[in-house]
């Protein structure tokens, strides 16, 4: 996974723009996927989930690309806003039941006027 | 609103002293949790419940302590023996089964002085 010690990455875009967050897991047998949002001082925003068994799903102006092979995630939102500034991080279960969730450090995702 | 409460969102303790985070939970969730969140890294799991009268150690607890009473509600102690208590401290709960999504409080920042 993502490890940059204190140090997030960070994606600056223009507002219109569309970004492109990524997140690459370790375990081939995690079976399902989640991304977050964490605006500062707040707590994690659920965003959009995906089960391994797919590799692409899509919600309102967000897009979740699966790519089991090289154990790849991207988070893709359209139309980048300035609400959509914040951390974005993703989490991926290794088995059964929520205690088995991995989270990444994150991306630090800032939108430019 | 259906939800998790953390309180309080700010709390400053001094060292040997031990401090309650509180975690109240309306969602009807089995399953509670909570992380402790260092910047640049990704979420660690102290403790977690999946049934009232049990929880079970995560992989940073010690130092910490738990109780699960009732359904709704998932305490969590921060004891002298921790040495680095400064951080955030996130409480989540899920279902137990299925694509459990894990639904976050706005967390509770605690600062050792």
């Amino acid at each position: 996974g993502e490890s940059v010690g204190l140090h997030l990455p960070t994606l600056s875009v223009q507002e219109g723009d569309n970004s492109i967050i990524n997140c690459a897991y370790s375990n081939s047998a995690s079976d399902y996927f989640i991304w977050y949002k964490q605006e500062s001082g707040k707590g994690p925003q659920f965003i959009i989930d995906i089960r391994s068994n797919m590799d692409k799903r899509q919600g309102q102006r967000v897009t979740v690309l699966l790519n089991k092979t090289v154990k790849h995630l991207s988070l893709q939102i359209a139309a980048t806003q300035p609400g959509d500034s914040a951390v974005y991080f993703c989490a991926e279960r290794r088995g059964n039941y929520g205690q088995n969730f991995v989270f990444g450090p994150g991306t630090r995702l800032s939108v430019l006027p | 609103d259906g939800g998790i409460t953390q309180s309080p969102k700010y709390l400053f303790r001094k060292e040997g002293q031990n401090v309650t985070l509180s975690c109240e939970q309306n969602l009807n969730h089995d399953a509670m949790y909570w992380y402790r969140q260092d910047p640049g890294q990704g979420l660690r799991l102290i403790y977690y419940s999946q049934i009232v009268n049990d929880f079970q150690k995560g992989d940073i607890a010690e130092g910490y302590s738990v109780s699960r009473e009732k359904k709704e509600s998932f305490p969590l102690t921060v004891t002298s023996a921790q040495k680095n208590p400064t951080a955030f401290y996130l409480c989540a709960s899920g279902g137990t089964s299925g694509a459990n999504v894990l639904t976050f409080g706005a967390g509770s920042r605690l600062t050792v002085l």
